[in-house]
């Protein structure tokens, strides 16, 4: 059992280069989340998809595209990247909005932009 | 503006006391939950507690929740080495199927 498993672990992009991090859960939740983490700023959510073929914006969407490609996969694409989109990404699911068995998170990718 | 904030900041006692971290939130919650994240790794979902309760228990795990003072306390007793990882509080508010998480607690353990 996998859970939650995010690609590419890290990556460096040049400024307005584009990319896509890939998430993928086989859990069979309904939720799929992408949050950043920047030091001294916890975790912030980007967007989020409470069903399938649902996207919401989050608390720091801009700069940022998702795609949820069917249940288990919800993508985030940065289309042109800015150094302060250096930051560790992470992706995570829930069943029932994580509010009975909370969220599982993947490992995380770790994207530096210059 | 952040949901949760934790304190301390970062916490450093040795092996076998117990640690106590604390979270603060601003607006009432459906339910407020505890993760821990070991270094360079994901966030894994220690346990949660609703609003209705005060307090819960899970192996050397306590949590209380006290909705009047919008405030939690994670409790871990008889720490070890294992334990030395961030700790984050989420908390959620009913808006939408999502957690607003704090800014976390470092906490080291030492032999």
């Amino acid at each position: 059992n996998a859970g939650v498993t995010q690609t590419p672990k890290f990556q460096v992009l040049k400024t307005g280069q584009s990319m896509t991090l890939q998430c993928a859960q086989d859990m069979n939740h309904n939720s799929m989340y992408w949050y950043r983490q920047d030091p001294g700023m916890g975790l912030r959510l980007i967007y989020y998809s409470a069903s399938e073929g649902t996207t919401d914006k989050g608390e720091v969407p801009n700069g940022y595209n998702v795609s949820r490609l069917n249940k288990r996969e919800f993508s985030l694409r940065l289309e042109s990247a800015a150094p302060s989109q250096t930051s560790v990404y992470f992706c995570a699911s829930s069943e029932g909005g994580g509010r009975r068995d909370g969220y599982t998170f993947g490992s995380g990718t770790r994207l530096t932009v210059v | 503006s952040q949901q949760g904030e934790e304190d301390p900041q970062a916490l450093s006692i040795q092996e076998g006391e117990n640690a106590t971290m604390n979270c603060s939130y601003k607006t009432s919650i459906n339910n407020l939950q505890w993760y821990r994240q070991n270094s360079g790794r994901g966030l894994v979902h220690l346990i949660l507690i609703r609003s209705n309760e005060r307090e819960k228990h899970s192996g050397r795990l306590r949590v209380t929740l006290d909705t009047s003072k919008k405030s939690s306390s994670l409790l871990i007793t008889a720490s070890r080495a294992a334990d030395t990882a961030s700790y984050f509080c989420a908390t959620d508010t009913g808006g939408g199927n999502k957690l607003t998480f704090g800014t976390g607690t470092q906490l080291k353990v030492e032999l």
